[in-house]
């Protein structure tokens, strides 16, 4: 069974300053692998996907991810945070398209806040 | 600009009332999900169709949930009789999986419940 693991509940950091949130997933064969963030009374919106090629995948709003199939993890980076960016932040794991399991295993989310 | 869209996006009701909760998915899209989002659970499947069948609602309570999707404009959640524990945000996607394509979930805004 697929699972995901995102080990920080609450991560706090200084506009401006870098960011990285963890994820590490649990899956049996090739993973497509997701970021998605919600802002407060918001839908999920997509930041970036993993489905194969280039383990390093750029996202909306200058977010990056990196595919580490030796650990893994699917990590979400980003340079330098603005406050706009508070929020909280799932990662989620999906199987290949053309079997009959169409579902989307998401994590416990980490929630950001960004101090001014 | 595409989007999937919930009405409502609040309801307040008394235990024992019936909710119905809709989902217009995005246009074309061939699948929908339905999740529901708590504090304690986080983000649980309760269920999805794909062209308007019912796949898997294995994480439904049976006895009181249903998932419809009359047509392909409409997918219905309901809930009869509703109790307090029921009260949580509940969110709709939709995508286009299947053989060859990306298992994309796009999410809807929400509707937050509440029942007294």
């Amino acid at each position: 069974a697929q699972s995901v693991t995102q080990p920080d509940i609450h991560i706090t950091v200084s506009e401006g300053a870098s960011l990285e949130l963890r994820c590490n997933y649990s899956y049996g064969a090739t993973p497509y692998l997701f970021w998605y963030v919600q802002s407060p009374g918001q839908g999920l919106q997509l930041l970036l996907k993993y489905f194969s090629g280039d383990t390093l995948v750029q996202g909306i709003k200058g977010f990056e991810a990196e595919f580490k199939r030796s650990q893994s993890s699917f990590n979400l980076r980003k340079p330098s945070v603005h406050w706009s960016d508070a929020a909280e932040y799932f990662c989620a794991v999906g199987a290949e398209s053309g079997g009959s399991n169409y579902k989307l295993t998401f994590g416990k989310g980490t929630l950001l806040t960004v101090n001014p | 600009d595409a989007r999937v869209t919930q009405t409502p996006r609040h309801k307040v009701t008394e235990m024992g009332q019936e909710v119905t909760m809709r989902c217009q998915p995005i246009l074309g899209h061939n699948t929908v999900f339905w999740y529901r989002q708590t504090m304690m659970q986080g983000l649980e499947l309760l269920a999805y169709f794909r062209n308007r069948a019912p796949l898997d609602d294995s994480g439904m309570p049976k006895d009181r949930f249903s998932a419809e999707m009359p047509d392909a404009t409409l997918a219905t959640l309901k809930i009869q009789p509703s109790e307090p524990r029921d009260s949580a945000v509940y969110f709709c996607a939709s995508g286009l999986v299947g053989l060859g394509l990306r298992n994309i979930q796009y999410f809807g805004a929400g509707t937050r419940l509440s029942v007294l």
